[in-house]
C-alpha cells in the first residue's frame, strides 16, 4: 500500500487566497483525520470523520476552513480567505475501524503551508 | 481535562544512555496511550501503545511505563542511538473513538 498520499506537498500561496489541501486515506480505512502542526501550539486536531462524516470539527479554528469528504477515497481540506496565521504543516491521518486490531493512525507526509 | 502534558520539551542523551519522556493526563476515561516518533520532514508514526490494563510494555529498547493512579505514563528508550533522534509525542483517546489528544512534544537528541 503506498501510504496516506497528501498534495500538494508544498504550498506558497498569498494572504487572502483560496487553498485547497488533498488527502488520499490508506485503503479500507474507516477514519479519516485532518492535523495542523506548529512550533506553538503543537499537532493539534481540525475535524475527523468516520465512514465519510464529519464526526468532530471542535478544532477547525473558524468559519474560513472547511473540510469535506466526498468519498471513501478523498478528502479536502480548504482555507478562504487564508491568512499569515495559517502557516503551518497539514496532515492527513487514516486508521481502520476502531477494535479492528489496531487503533493506530497512519499519517501522511504532510502539506507546508506558507501564506504571504 | 482534555489535555495531555509532556515534558520535557527537547531531550539531550548520550549514545546508549537512557532517554525518558513523560506524560500526565487530568481524563479518567482515556483508556489507550500510544506514542509516536516523527523524524523532520516526515508525519508521525507509531512507535508503541498501552492499554491501562497493564502497567509496562516493552518493544525492543522501547518500554511504556504506565501509572494509572498517578494518571501518568513514560517512554524509556534503552541503549538511546543517534538513529532515535526524532520528536517524540504522547496522546490519549478514550471509548476507541478515534480522537487523539497528543502531547506537546520531545525533541530528542542523541550524541554519538
Amino acid at each position: 500500500d503506498a501510504g496516506v498520499i497528501q498534495s500538494p506537498r508544498h504550498e506558497v500561496t498569498e494572504m487572502g487566497q483560496e487553498v485547497t489541501l488533498r488527502c488520499k486515506p490508506i485503503s479500507g480505512h474507516d477514519y479519516l483525520f485532518w492535523y495542523r502542526q506548529t512550533m506553538m501550539r503543537g499537532l493539534e486536531l481540525l475535524i475527523y470523520f468516520n465512514n465519510n462524516v464529519p464526526i468532530d470539527d471542535s478544532g477547525m479554528p473558524e468559519d474560513r476552513f472547511s473540510a469535506k469528504m466526498p468519498n471513501a477515497s478523498f478528502s479536502t481540506l480548504k482555507i478562504q480567505p487564508s491568512e499569515p496565521r495559517d502557516s503551518a504543516v497539514y496532515f492527513c491521518a487514516s486508521s481502520p475501524a476502531w477494535g479492528a486490531g489496531t487503533d493506530t493512525q497512519y499519517f501522511g507526509p504532510g502539506t507546508r503551508l506558507t501564506v504571504l | 481535562q482534555q489535555q495531555v502534558k509532556q515534558s520535557p520539551q527537547s531531550l539531550i542523551v548520550q549514545k546508549g544512555g537512557i532517554s525518558i519522556i513523560n506524560c500526565a493526563y487530568e481524563n479518567t476515561a482515556f483508556d489507550y496511550f500510544p506514542w509516536y516518533q516523527q523524524f523532520p520532514g516526515k508525519g508521525p508514526a507509531l512507535l508503541i501503545a498501552i492499554r491501562p490494563d497493564v502497567s509496562e510494555k516493552k518493544e525492543g529498547r522501547f518500554t511504556i511505563s504506565f501509572n494509572k493512579s498517578a494518571k501518568q505514563f513514560s517512554l524509556h528508550i534503552m541503549d538511546s542511538q543517534p538513529g532515535d533522534s526524532a520528536t517524540y509525542f504522547c496522546a490519549a483517546s478514550k471509548n476507541q473513538g478515534g480522537k487523539l489528544i497528543f502531547g506537546q512534544g520531545t525533541e530528542l537528541s542523541v550524541k554519538p
